[in-house]
């Protein structure tokens, strides 16, 4: 079964903060993805990975950096944290190749005080 | 620009009855289509998908219907029970892109 662990489900963290969201996948996957939701807006693309050390921007990545050094983990860095950046945040992986199912962590609730 | 739109912000179903969500996407070139289930505190859960080769595809309650001339799917749940009480999200990959897109997500209800 695939296991997608996010580090935290809860953070709190202040503006200007320099935040990491890390999360691991058990599943040998090449794809890692970090997304944002928020209400009325679905899920949003912030940067994907498909190899270690590459990465490639999504929809969203102001303010927002990315760290893969392991095939495993895959990072989210928001380097200055604001207001704006509270939201619930969601890793997934896969495996390359054409329609390969993305399998999704619990979710990180960031709140950006 | 929302190339994948979920017009239904909510849907309330009686238990036992058929929930059909559905879903447009504006880009031609989406050859595949997923629906995903959320509950709160949870992370989405892949339930079933499409190829564009197809028009239809079943898995027990679910069926997944493609209508490539009108640029739309729908999922239908039949019957409806009350742990399908989620939000749902559909999401659409091109050939050869690794980057799913997604809707804003339908919250169901199912009502006993």
């Amino acid at each position: 079964d695939v296991k997608v662990t996010q580090s935290s489900r809860y953070l709190v963290k202040r503006t200007g903060e320099k935040v990491f969201l890390e999360c691991v996948q058990d599943m040998d996957h090449e794809n890692m993805f970090w997304y944002r939701q928020d209400p009325g807006l679905g899920l949003r693309l912030i940067y994907f990975s498909y190899d270690v050390k590459m990465k490639e921007k999504g929809d969203i990545p102001e303010g927002y950096s990315v760290s893969r050094e392991k095939k495993e983990r895959f990072s989210l860095i928001l380097e200055s944290a604001s207001t704006n950046q509270t939201s619930m945040y969601l890793c997934a992986s896969s495996f390359s190749g054409a329609n390969q199912p993305q399998h999704f962590g619990d979710g990180t609730r960031l709140s950006i005080l | 620009d929302q190339q994948v739109k979920q017009n239904s912000p909510s849907l309330s179903v009686q238990e036992g009855r058929i929930s059909i969500l559905n879903c447009d996407y504006t880009n031609s070139m989406f050859d595949y289509f997923l629906w995903y289930k959320k509950y709160p505190a949870e992370g989405p859960t892949f339930l079933i998908s499409i190829s564009s080769i197809k028009d239809k595809n079943e898995d027990g309650r679910f069926t997944v219907f493609l209508n490539k001339s009108a640029k739309h799917l729908s999922l239908h749940i039949v019957p409806s029970q009350p742990g399908d009480s989620a939000v749902y999200f559909c999401a659409a990959i091109r050939q050869g892109a690794q980057k799913l897109v997604f809707g804003q997500g339908t919250r169901l209800t199912i009502n006993p």
